[in-house]
C-alpha cells in the first residue's frame, strides 16, 4: 500500500533563515505530487505541484521553492524566511483520476 | 480565476442535529468535486464527486454534485461530537490539479 511521510512535524525558524521540508511516498510510481499551505485552520492553497521529475508548476509567486529530485520526493525551499512564510505546510500525492492523500503536515513558525 | 467558495465559514450544532454544507465552485476544466475532513492535521477523505445528481453515501454522510449550479452539498445526519472538524471542498481539474475551499469548521456540542 501506499504512505507518504513528512518531516519534520513542527519546526521554529528565525527571519532570514533557510527552509527546507521534504516528502517522500512509497508504494506508488510516478505519483503527482502537491504543496499546500492552510493558514489558522482555513482552507488549501495550492502552492506547487509536479507530475514528474524536474517539472515543477508554481501556482502564487511567492518566497517560496519546490524541487523534485527523485520520482517519488518532493521538497519545499526557502532561502530566506519571511514571517508570512509562517503556517501548515501539507504534501499530497495522487494518481490521474484518483483522489489526494495528505501527508501529517509540518507546522512552521517563523520568529 | 479559479474559485472554490465554501459555506458557512463554521458552524456550531448540537448532537443530534443534521447539517448541510455547502460548496460552489468556478473551475475550468472541471473534473470532479472532492470532500475532507480534517480533524487535526491530514486532511482525510470522504468522496469524489464527478456525475451530476448521484448521491454518494457512507454512513450518516452523503454529498451530491449539481453541475448545472456548480455546487454540492455535504450533509451529516444525527451529529456526533466525533464530527467536530474542519470539511474542506476540494475542485480537481483536468491534469490532476486540486483546488481547495476556505472550508467549513463544524463544532458539534454535546
Amino acid at each position: 500500500s501506499q504512505t507518504i511521510h513528512q518531516w519534520p512535524a513542527t519546526l521554529v525558524q528565525p527571519v532570514g533563515s533557510p527552509l527546507s521540508l521534504e516528502c517522500t511516498v512509497e508504494g506508488t510510481s510516478n505519483p503527482n505530487l502537491y504543496w499546500y499551505r492552510q493558514a489558522a485552520g482555513r482552507g488549501l492553497q495550492l502552492l506547487f505541484y509536479s507530475v514528474g521529475i524536474g517539472q515543477i508548476s508554481s501556482e502564487v509567486p511567492q518566497n517560496l521553492s519546490a524541487s523534485r529530485p527523485q520520482d517519488r520526493q518532493f521538497i519545499l525551499s526557502s532561502k530566506k524566511l519571511l514571517l508570512s512564510d509562517s503556517g501548515f505546510y501539507l504534501c499530497a500525492w495522487s494518481e490521474q483520476g484518483f483522489e489526494a492523500f495528505f501527508g501529517q503536515g509540518t507546522r512552521l513558525t517563523v520568529v | 480565476e479559479d474559485k472554490v467558495v465554501q459555506s458557512p465559514l463554521s458552524l456550531v450544532v448540537h448532537e443530534g442535529d443534521t447539517v448541510t454544507l455547502n460548496c460552489s465552485y468556478e473551475v475550468t476544466n472541471f473534473r470532479s468535486l472532492l470532500w475532507y475532513k480534517q480533524e487535526k492535521k491530514a486532511p482525510t477523505f470522504l468522496f469524489m464527486l464527478t456525475s451530476s445528481g448521484i448521491e454518494k453515501k457512507s454512513g450518516r454522510l452523503s454529498s451530491i454534485l449539481d453541475k448545472k449550479e456548480l455546487s454540492s452539498i455535504l450533509n451529516i445526519t444525527a451529529t456526533q461530537t466525533g464530527d467536530s472538524a474542519i470539511y474542506l471542498c476540494a475542485v480537481e481539474r483536468t491534469g490532476n490539479q486540486f483546488y481547495f475551499g476556505t472550508g467549513t469548521s463544524l463544532t458539534v456540542i454535546p
